[in-house]
Protein backbone atom coordinates (compact mmCIF):
# COMPACT_ATOMS: atom_id res chain seq x y z
CA UNK A 1 0.00 0.00 0.00
CA UNK A 2 1.65 3.16 -1.82
CA UNK A 3 -0.30 5.40 -0.23
CA UNK A 4 0.80 9.04 -1.20
CA UNK A 5 4.39 9.13 -3.17
CA UNK A 6 6.48 11.99 -4.13
CA UNK A 7 9.24 12.29 -6.46
CA UNK A 8 11.70 13.11 -6.41
CA UNK A 9 13.09 12.95 -3.06
CA UNK A 10 15.81 15.71 -2.91
CA UNK A 11 16.66 17.99 -5.79
CA UNK A 12 19.08 20.45 -5.71
CA UNK A 13 18.47 23.70 -8.35
CA UNK A 14 20.53 26.67 -9.75
CA UNK A 15 18.16 29.60 -9.48
CA UNK A 16 16.52 30.19 -12.76
CA UNK A 17 16.31 26.85 -13.39
CA UNK A 18 12.75 25.09 -13.24
CA UNK A 19 11.84 21.34 -12.38
CA UNK A 20 8.33 19.38 -11.88
CA UNK A 21 7.47 17.61 -8.62
CA UNK A 22 5.01 15.07 -8.84
CA UNK A 23 2.76 13.78 -6.17
CA UNK A 24 0.51 10.20 -6.81
CA UNK A 25 -1.79 8.50 -4.78
CA UNK A 26 -3.33 5.20 -4.84
CA UNK A 27 -6.42 5.60 -2.57
CA UNK A 28 -8.90 7.37 -5.20
CA UNK A 29 -8.86 10.67 -2.85
CA UNK A 30 -10.86 13.46 -4.41
CA UNK A 31 -8.63 16.15 -2.52
CA UNK A 32 -5.17 17.03 -3.22
CA UNK A 33 -2.92 19.70 -1.77
CA UNK A 34 0.72 21.04 -2.08
CA UNK A 35 2.43 22.12 1.32
CA UNK A 36 5.68 24.01 1.77
CA UNK A 37 7.28 23.51 5.20
CA UNK A 38 10.14 25.86 6.15
CA UNK A 39 11.79 26.06 9.79
CA UNK A 40 9.93 27.81 11.99
CA UNK A 41 7.00 28.44 9.85
CA UNK A 42 4.72 25.53 10.24
CA UNK A 43 3.33 23.92 6.36
CA UNK A 44 1.81 26.72 4.64
CA UNK A 45 -0.81 25.46 1.52
CA UNK A 46 0.68 26.13 -1.62
CA UNK A 47 -2.31 25.20 -3.98
CA UNK A 48 -4.87 22.54 -3.84
CA UNK A 49 -7.19 20.64 -5.72
CA UNK A 50 -10.90 19.49 -5.39
CA UNK A 51 -11.05 17.33 -8.12
CA UNK A 52 -9.93 16.13 -11.27
CA UNK A 53 -9.21 19.15 -13.76
CA UNK A 54 -9.49 21.63 -10.96
CA UNK A 55 -6.85 23.87 -8.79
CA UNK A 56 -7.08 26.65 -6.73
CA UNK A 57 -4.67 28.56 -4.69
CA UNK A 58 -3.85 28.47 -1.10
CA UNK A 59 -1.78 30.79 0.78
CA UNK A 60 1.93 30.96 -0.77
CA UNK A 61 0.65 30.37 -4.61
CA UNK A 62 3.35 33.05 -5.95
CA UNK A 63 6.02 31.41 -8.19
CA UNK A 64 4.34 28.09 -8.28
CA UNK A 65 1.98 26.34 -10.79
CA UNK A 66 -0.05 22.94 -10.47
CA UNK A 67 -2.07 20.85 -12.60
CA UNK A 68 -4.56 18.09 -12.05
CA UNK A 69 -4.52 16.29 -15.48
CA UNK A 70 -5.50 12.56 -13.83
CA UNK A 71 -7.18 12.21 -10.45
CA UNK A 72 -4.45 10.35 -8.80
CA UNK A 73 -1.69 13.02 -9.71
CA UNK A 74 -1.14 16.52 -8.79
CA UNK A 75 1.91 18.43 -10.09
CA UNK A 76 3.63 20.97 -8.56
CA UNK A 77 5.82 23.15 -10.98
CA UNK A 78 8.61 25.65 -10.42
CA UNK A 79 8.92 27.82 -13.51
CA UNK A 80 12.81 29.95 -12.44
CA UNK A 81 13.39 28.64 -9.08
CA UNK A 82 14.46 31.12 -6.78
CA UNK A 83 16.62 30.86 -3.57
CA UNK A 84 13.33 31.76 -1.69
CA UNK A 85 11.77 28.46 -2.30
CA UNK A 86 14.09 26.34 -1.31
CA UNK A 87 11.72 24.31 1.06
CA UNK A 88 10.69 21.10 1.77
CA UNK A 89 7.53 20.28 -0.32
CA UNK A 90 4.63 17.87 1.06
CA UNK A 91 2.00 16.82 -0.88
CA UNK A 92 -1.15 15.10 0.81
CA UNK A 93 -4.70 13.81 -0.36
CA UNK A 94 -8.28 13.18 0.89
CA UNK A 95 -11.26 11.37 0.59
CA UNK A 96 -13.19 14.66 1.26
CA UNK A 97 -12.92 17.92 2.50
CA UNK A 98 -10.64 19.21 5.29
CA UNK A 99 -13.07 19.22 7.79
CA UNK A 100 -14.12 15.84 7.96
CA UNK A 101 -11.51 14.07 5.70
CA UNK A 102 -7.68 12.99 7.15
CA UNK A 103 -5.26 14.30 5.39
CA UNK A 104 -2.23 11.89 4.51
CA UNK A 105 1.16 13.16 3.29
CA UNK A 106 3.78 11.79 1.55
CA UNK A 107 7.03 11.77 2.85
CA UNK A 108 8.13 15.34 1.09
CA UNK A 109 10.89 16.44 -1.31
CA UNK A 110 13.70 18.45 -0.54
CA UNK A 111 14.45 21.36 -2.61
CA UNK A 112 17.39 23.20 -2.75
CA UNK A 113 17.61 26.35 -5.03
CA UNK A 114 21.42 27.91 -5.61
CA UNK B 1 -9.12 33.89 9.11
CA UNK B 2 -8.34 31.39 11.88
CA UNK B 3 -4.98 30.92 13.00
CA UNK B 4 -3.29 28.92 16.13
CA UNK B 5 -0.52 29.52 18.23
CA UNK B 6 1.85 27.02 19.49
CA UNK B 7 3.60 27.89 22.56
CA UNK B 8 6.80 26.52 22.79
CA UNK B 9 9.12 25.29 19.77
CA UNK B 10 10.87 22.77 21.60
CA UNK B 11 9.86 20.62 24.89
CA UNK B 12 11.42 17.66 27.36
CA UNK B 13 10.15 15.19 29.42
CA UNK B 14 11.18 12.33 30.95
CA UNK B 15 10.29 8.79 30.15
CA UNK B 16 7.07 8.28 32.01
CA UNK B 17 6.04 12.34 32.46
CA UNK B 18 2.81 13.64 31.74
CA UNK B 19 2.97 15.23 27.98
CA UNK B 20 1.60 18.61 27.28
CA UNK B 21 1.72 20.75 24.19
CA UNK B 22 -0.27 23.99 23.92
CA UNK B 23 -2.32 24.76 21.18
CA UNK B 24 -3.97 27.95 21.26
CA UNK B 25 -6.14 29.12 18.32
CA UNK B 26 -7.82 32.19 16.97
CA UNK B 27 -10.97 31.63 14.87
CA UNK B 28 -13.82 34.25 13.75
CA UNK B 29 -16.05 30.98 12.73
CA UNK B 30 -16.51 27.86 14.98
CA UNK B 31 -13.67 25.92 14.79
CA UNK B 32 -12.26 22.47 13.75
CA UNK B 33 -9.38 21.38 15.60
CA UNK B 34 -6.17 18.77 14.37
CA UNK B 35 -3.16 17.58 16.00
CA UNK B 36 -0.98 15.78 13.49
CA UNK B 37 2.61 14.24 14.65
CA UNK B 38 5.53 13.74 12.02
CA UNK B 39 8.57 11.74 12.70
CA UNK B 40 11.53 12.26 11.43
CA UNK B 41 11.97 12.27 7.08
CA UNK B 42 8.41 11.04 7.45
CA UNK B 43 4.99 13.16 6.06
CA UNK B 44 2.43 14.01 8.77
CA UNK B 45 0.49 11.42 9.86
CA UNK B 46 -3.26 12.87 11.86
CA UNK B 47 -3.06 12.41 16.06
CA UNK B 48 -6.61 13.36 16.67
CA UNK B 49 -9.12 16.11 15.50
CA UNK B 50 -12.12 18.36 17.04
CA UNK B 51 -15.25 18.87 14.86
CA UNK B 52 -17.92 19.89 17.60
CA UNK B 53 -19.03 16.35 19.14
CA UNK B 54 -17.46 15.91 22.13
CA UNK B 55 -14.38 18.65 23.78
CA UNK B 56 -12.64 15.62 24.80
CA UNK B 57 -11.05 14.02 22.08
CA UNK B 58 -8.88 10.54 22.39
CA UNK B 59 -6.25 10.07 19.59
CA UNK B 60 -4.25 7.18 18.47
CA UNK B 61 -1.28 6.33 20.84
CA UNK B 62 -2.94 7.31 23.69
CA UNK B 63 -3.25 10.72 23.13
CA UNK B 64 -5.73 13.40 24.09
CA UNK B 65 -6.56 16.75 23.67
CA UNK B 66 -9.80 18.80 25.74
CA UNK B 67 -11.08 21.68 23.44
CA UNK B 68 -12.02 24.76 25.78
CA UNK B 69 -13.82 27.88 24.24
CA UNK B 70 -13.66 29.87 27.04
CA UNK B 71 -9.66 29.63 26.62
CA UNK B 72 -9.40 29.28 22.98
CA UNK B 73 -7.52 26.41 23.67
CA UNK B 74 -7.18 23.12 22.25
CA UNK B 75 -3.78 21.05 24.40
CA UNK B 76 -2.76 17.85 23.52
CA UNK B 77 -1.91 15.40 26.33
CA UNK B 78 -0.39 11.86 27.48
CA UNK B 79 -0.33 10.55 30.72
CA UNK B 80 2.88 8.60 30.16
CA UNK B 81 5.70 9.61 27.78
CA UNK B 82 7.50 6.61 25.72
CA UNK B 83 10.69 6.50 23.97
CA UNK B 84 8.46 6.06 20.60
CA UNK B 85 6.91 9.83 20.94
CA UNK B 86 9.54 11.88 20.26
CA UNK B 87 8.49 13.69 17.32
CA UNK B 88 7.77 17.08 16.06
CA UNK B 89 3.69 17.85 16.37
CA UNK B 90 1.59 20.26 14.37
CA UNK B 91 -2.00 21.91 15.56
CA UNK B 92 -4.00 23.34 12.81
CA UNK B 93 -7.29 24.85 12.49
CA UNK B 94 -10.24 25.12 9.61
CA UNK B 95 -13.14 27.04 9.70
CA UNK B 96 -16.54 25.63 9.28
CA UNK B 97 -17.56 28.09 6.62
CA UNK B 98 -16.19 25.51 3.74
CA UNK B 99 -13.11 26.91 2.35
CA UNK B 100 -10.09 24.20 2.19
CA UNK B 101 -7.60 25.94 4.14
CA UNK B 102 -6.37 24.14 6.84
CA UNK B 103 -3.77 26.61 8.59
CA UNK B 104 -1.15 24.99 10.74
CA UNK B 105 1.11 26.39 13.76
CA UNK B 106 4.83 26.30 13.53
CA UNK B 107 5.35 23.19 15.35
CA UNK B 108 6.39 21.44 18.70
CA UNK B 109 9.42 19.30 19.05
CA UNK B 110 9.23 16.98 22.18
CA UNK B 111 12.39 15.29 23.20
CA UNK B 112 11.93 12.19 25.10
CA UNK B 113 14.42 11.70 28.24
CA UNK B 114 15.67 8.23 29.39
Amino acid sequence: NAGVTQTPKFRVLKTGQSMTLLCAQDMNHEYMYWYRQDPGMGLRLIHYSVGEGTTAKGEVPDGYNVSRLKKQNFLLGLESAAPSQTSVYFCASSYSRVLTGELFFGEGSRLTVL
Amino acid sequence: AQSVTQLGSHVSVSEGALVLLRCNYSSSVPPYLFWYVQYPNQGLQLLLKYTSAATLVKGINGFEAEFKKSETSFHLTKPSAHMSDAAEYFCAVTGSGGNEKLTFGTGTRLTIIP
